[in-house]
């Protein structure tokens, strides 16, 4: 079975302007959920997705933004990029059978440069 | 605020020794703390989980114990092997917020050989 996939994997950006980034979840998962992660600030959670509807959002300002198609995959979006948001960003799927206590698996993550 | 404070930061083992990594949280409605491993390029992977209804959970070399009253848990890596050597990170997620986790700020392991 085929892991989560993220495209693009490296993303190089200037300030101002937008990214999209995009994940594929293992088939049959039906939630995703997106982490940023940076030396400073380690692995932090953005948003989670199920059924097209955001179910948690962390603490990022809404220049960040997501959205869920009906096949499960997920796109995230930055808006007016700053160089603070460079960063890896991390996409992770999860079955969502059992609420919340379920593993959830990584994909390799979208590392995005902002100059 | 940091809900989920780990340490050591760095922490260097020689083959076959004990890698221990702590984890203390403030937040008693957590109630799903796994640990994940992370090499260099990849995302972070599920090593092992715990709920507070149990002490210690032992998976092969890697064993969680769980302290409730105290709200801490450690991570224990017996045989510690080079391939062991990754950045681990704990987290905890609460049932009724779903999938949202919260990590430690992760631990760099390198075991010699």
């Amino acid at each position: 079975k085929a892991g989560v996939t993220q495209t693009p994997r490296y993303l190089i950006k200037t300030r101002g302007q937008q990214v999209t980034l995009s994940c594929s979840p293992i088939s049959g998962h039906r939630s995703v959920s997106w982490y940023q992660q940076t030396p400073g600030q380690g692995l932090q959670f953005l948003f989670e997705y199920f059924s097209e509807t955001q179910r948690n959002k962390g603490n990022f300002p809404g220049r960040f933004s997501g959205r869920q198609f009906s096949n499960s995959r997920s796109e995230m979006n930055v808006s007016t990029l700053e160089l603070g948001d460079s960063a890896l960003y991390l996409c992770a799927s999860s079955l969502a059978q059992s609420r919340g206590r379920e593993t959830q698996y990584f994909g390799p993550g979208t590392r995005l440069l902002v100059l | 605020q940091q809900q989920v404070k780990q340490s050591p930061q760095s922490l260097i083992v020689q083959k076959g020794g004990i890698s221990i990594i702590n984890c203390a949280y403030e937040n008693t409605a957590f109630d799903y703390f796994p640990w994940y491993q992370q090499f260099p390029g990849k995302g972070p992977a599920l090593l092992i989980a715990i709920r507070p209804d149990v002490s210690e959970k032992k998976e092969g070399r890697f064993t969680i114990s769980f302290n409730k009253s105290a709200k801490q848990f450690s991570l224990h890596i017996m045989d510690s092997q080079p391939g062991d050597s990754a950045t681990y990170f704990c987290a905890a997620s609460r049932m009724d917020s779903s999938y949202k986790l919260i990590f430690g700020s992760g631990t760099r392991l390198l075991v010699r050989p």
